[in-house]
């Protein structure tokens, strides 16, 4: 079974900051990973998906991420934060189950990040 | 293009009594989903459809929950009877496609007390 563990519930980082939002996951098949963004009262919004290829990933917002197979690991980096980007983060993890083939989204517990100003 | 909808926003009910949420995808969006999100957690899937068909419901509480895709397009989740624990978002969302390493899109969720 795949699992998504995210380090940190609570970020707080300055305007201009690096900020740094952490995700390992357990998987024994390669994964697809991804990171969701979740602003108050409103849905998930996709910010970045790794499925193959290049493992720097880019997305939305100047958000970027590195998938890092020996370490497990897809961590979220932005260079400066804004204050508009404080809402929680979501890393999700989609694998094949090897008995149904079926594949499904398992989300970590979530990252709230705080920008002062 | 019009986002995921879904109706009511808010609902507070009493345990056991039943409640309804409902869920608009964006149109064209054959796989259809419904999540649960407690406070201080990620969503978890409770049902997928393809079209009007389950294609995982594993984690669906089925001695309390149900949920129906009729024609393929809009979707019900139900409670009956609710408990307390039910208290949650319940996320809905939408794509394109079910190759797992689709986008999926979310509405922005009923959020549910259950007193």
């Amino acid at each position: 079974a795949q699992s998504v563990t995210q380090l940190g519930s609570h970020v707080s980082v300055s305007e201009g900051a690096l900020v740094l939002l952490r995700c390992n996951y357990s998987s024994s098949v390669p994964p697809y990973l991804f990171w969701y963004v979740q602003y108050p009262n409103q849905g998930l919004q996709l910010l970045l998906k790794y499925t193959t290829g290049a493992t720097l990933v880019k997305g939305i917002n100047g958000f970027e991420a590195e998938f890092k197979k020996s370490e497990t690991s897809f961590h979220l980096t932005k260079p400066s934060a804004h204050m508009s980007d404080a809402a929680e983060y979501f890393c999700a993890v989609s694998v094949s189950n090897v008995d149904t083939g079926r594949r499904a989204l398992t989300f970590g517990s979530g990252t709230r990040l705080q920008v002062q100003p | 293009e019009a986002g995921v909808a879904q109706s009511p926003r808010y609902k507070i009910i009493e345990k056991r009594q039943s409640v309804a949420f409902w869920c608009n995808p964006i149109s064209g969006h054959a796989t259809l989903y419904w999540y649960q999100q407690i406070l201080g957690q990620g969503p978890k899937l409770l049902i997928q459809f393809q079209n009007n068909g389950v294609v995982d419901d594993s984690q669906l509480p089925k001695d309390r929950f149900s949920a129906e895709r009729l024609k393929g397009v809009d979707s019900t989740l139900k409670i009956q009877p609710a408990k307390l624990e039910d208290s949650a978002v319940y996320l809905c969302a939408s794509s394109l496609e079910r190759t797992g390493r689709e986008t999926q899109y979310f509405g922005p969720g009923t959020r549910l007390l259950v007193l």
